[in-house]
């Protein structure tokens, strides 16, 4: 298996503008998270799906930060409008379910100017 | 609240010497522990974790990990270290409905001197 795939791997925009990741989940695993890496704060859960539905978005930091997961195989964050400090490395992770091995993805790395 | 320390943000050891990266946490019912590993530019592989039954769990590339409840600690220990070893290393707390709902520490980086 290919492992979790993000895209892009490096994503530089202006402030303002919207930004969208994407991740592709392994398949057969029903539960997908998303984390933030930081300087300030870290490796912190912004949202989990399990079976394609928002179990928690308790760690999205705003209403400008919205997560999606239309199928079993893809999933985005968007934010709209990005502001500088949205700069940050976006991490994907999933697992078979919401108990069992975590696989992350390499992450996107996010420059909001 | 529940929370994860790693006091030792930057350790240095020599190639072929022991290690010990620390980790204390704060969590209310037992907790779900883990130690994860990045290297840079990539995302964060699982060494080990505990959830339960004997305290000494031992993980990936020969590492291990000790519970102690009665210091609320999980350091992360190998005999003997490699050059390929350095990297970031995360203690994370899971719960809270869902295991993979991790607090992560700060954070310990690793650097291997030959």
């Amino acid at each position: 298996d290919a492992g979790v795939i993000q895209s892009p791997r490096h994503e530089v925009t202006e402030m303002g503008q919207e930004v969208t990741l994407r991740c592709k989940p392994i398949s057969g695993h029903n539960s997908l998270f998303w984390y933030r890496q930081t300087m300030m704060r870290g490796l912190e859960l912004l949202i989990y799906f399990n079976n394609n539905v928002p179990i928690d978005d308790s760690g999205m930091p705003e209403d400008r930060f919205s997560a999606k997961m239309p199928n079993a195989s893809f999933s985005t964050l968007k934010i709209q409008p990005s502001e500088p400090r949205d700069s940050a490395v976006y991490f994907c992770a999933s697992s078979r379910t919401e108990n069992e091995k975590l696989f992350f993805g390499s992450g996107t790395q996010l420059s909001v100017l | 609240a529940q929370s994860v320390t790693q006091p030792d943000i930057h350790i240095t050891v020599s190639e072929g010497a022991s290690l010990e990266l620390r980790c204390n946490y704060s969590y209310g019912a037992t907790p779900y522990l883990f130690w994860y590993v990045q290297s840079p530019g990539q995302g964060l592989q699982l060494l080990l974790k505990y959830f339960s039954g004997d305290t000494l769990v031992q993980g990936i590339k020969g590492f291990e990990a000790e519970f102690k409840r009665s210091q609320s600690s999980f350091n992360l220990r190998k005999p003997s270290v490699h050059w390929s070893d350095a990297a970031e290393y995360f203690c994370a707390v899971g719960g809270g409905g869902a295991t993979n709902k991790l607090i992560f520490g700060t954070g310990t980086l690793l650097a291997v001197q030959p």
